[in-house]
């Protein structure tokens, strides 16, 4: 199957910083990328979607301004959590989909995800 | 409405036991794909099973089987003889193409006893 990274696994930083997780698909190439945030005990729950090339659509409650999205390649995506507070921390799983040869095209491949921890 | 039931929020059984963890979605599209994953305490999602909406055949897979029935919009995780590494939290998701999106359930919390 297909893989995807995502660097750090795992981050503290202090209240009012800022915070970029990389999403990496390593063998193939991902028009589509998605980010997900899961706090404890709880599903995962669909923040943004982004395409290469375009501007990234948020999901109904999740601000586009504290939760930047890049996806300048077809290959990484990047999201920026801006002047993070201790209520963002969670788990971010990015995924990733492509139409590229014989990729189904909808299927998504899930990273490993980045443990936040904001104090 | 929920799009992804999981009703059973956790499940505890003994080792060697049977287990069925259920899963009811709901959706207009008349093609979507259901998934189910597991995520171990690592918090890394593995993927163990995709079904199309055209496919209805049940599908084994080792100690894994799978129950598609679309007559009751069910799609259901049975693992036989359970072992303590198969404890987890279990998703079932529902891809629609009509919106490009997976929506996962709340997840089943297994735990298998030794």
């Amino acid at each position: 199957g297909a893989v995807v990274s995502q660097h750090p696994s795992w981050v503290i930083c202090k209240s009012g910083t800022s915070v970029k997780i990389e999403c990496r698909s390593l063998d193939f190439q991902a028009t589509t990328m998605f980010w997900y945030r899961q706090f404890p005990k709880q599903s995962l729950m669909l923040m943004a979607t982004s395409n290469e090339g375009s501007k990234a659509t948020y999901e109904q409650g999740v601000e586009k301004d504290k939760f930047l999205i890049n996806h300048a390649s077809l290959t990484l995506s990047t999201l920026t959590v801006t002047s993070a507070h201790p209520e963002d921390s969670s788990f971010y799983i990015c995924s990733a989909a492509g139409n590229v040869g014989d990729r189904d095209p909808y299927e998504q491949y899930f990273g490993p995800g980045t443990r936040l921890t904001v104090t | 409405a929920q799009k992804v039931t999981q009703a059973q929020t956790e499940i505890s059984v003994v080792e060697k036991e049977d287990v069925t963890l259920d899963c009811v979605y709901e959706t207009r599209d008349t093609t979507y794909y259901l998934f189910w994953y597991k995520q171990p305490p690592s918090g890394e999602l593995v993927f163990l099973i995709r079904r199309n909406s055209f496919d209805e055949q049940n599908e084994i897979s080792g100690r894994y089987s799978w129950n598609f029935q679309k007559s009751t919009s069910s799609f259901n995780f049975t693992i036989t003889a359970s072992q303590v590494v198969d404890s987890a939290v279990y998703f079932c998701a529902l891809f629609e193409g009509s919106n490009y999106k997976l929506t996962f359930g709340k997840g089943t919390l297994l735990t298998v006893n030794p």
